[in-house]
């Protein structure tokens, strides 16, 4: 299985604040990348797939980068609601795997 | 807009076997690659597997011998069975659609059902 490092685990950040969360790959994945957001009790709902699509609906602050092994996820003005815990999964083989989740909490 | 409902038991004896409905509303089941996903704490998110509407399956190495996934076109519903279960499959079951496009990912999520193992 590829295996999908998130860091940091954990985050501060004040609300205005550009923040950015990295997704390390095991092996290449080309841009076979996801991102989700959860909030405590709620499903995880998609940001962005394909490593840099935004999904529609989704608000232009979050943008995604990367291809290969490295990727990241970029909110560029955090609004009160983005307080979540943030998660990549690749899509490039089976299993899909997720990574172990970044949680971004307020400073 | 699609929604998707999970529903079963939420307690399962260990040894037995686990048995989930996902109900989908608002659209229909036909393309889509409809998907099971599962979250604990020790393990995190965790994909167990995928159904096309036309019955085609797809499993997770680790749990495939274990799982079976049907889907059901007339009622717009599709199910998973994981039998021998353990308290290792305590977790919060959830159903998505599955999108094929650069891999797999997913658009739309149930809200997901607690389903503990104990005795």
């Amino acid at each position: 299985d590829i295996q999908m490092t998130q860091s940091p685990s954990s985050l501060s950040a004040s609300a205005g604040d550009r923040v950015t969360i990295t997704c390390r790959a095991s092996q290449n994945i080309n841009n076979y990348l996801n991102w989700y957001q959860q909030k405590p009790g709620k499903a995880p709902k998609l940001l962005i797939y394909a490593a840099s699509s935004l999904q529609s609906g989704v608000p232009s602050r979050f943008s995604g980068s990367g291809s290969g092994t490295d990727f990241t996820l970029t909110i560029s003005s955090l609004q009160p609601e983005d307080f979540a815990t943030y998660y990549c999964q690749e899509s490039y083989s089976t299993p899909q795997t997720f990574g172990q989740g970044t949680k971004l909490e307020i400073k | 807009q699609v929604q998707l409902q999970e529903s079963g038991p939420g307690l399962v004896k260990p040894s037995e076997t686990l048995s989930l409905t996902c109900t989908v509303s608002g659209g229909s089941i036909s393309s889509y690659y409809w998907s099971w996903i599962r979250q604990s704490p020790g393990k995190g998110l965790e994909w167990i597997g995928y159904i096309y509407y036309s019955g085609s399956t797809n499993y997770s190495p680790s749990l495939k011998s274990r799982v079976t996934m049907s889907v059901d076109t007339s009622k717009n519903q599709f199910s998973l069975k994981l039998t021998s279960v353990t308290t290792a499959d305590t977790a919060v079951y959830y159903c998505a659609r599955g999108v094929h496009s650069y891999g797999l990912y997913f658009d739309c999520w149930g809200q997901g059902t607690l389903v503990t193992v104990s005795s």
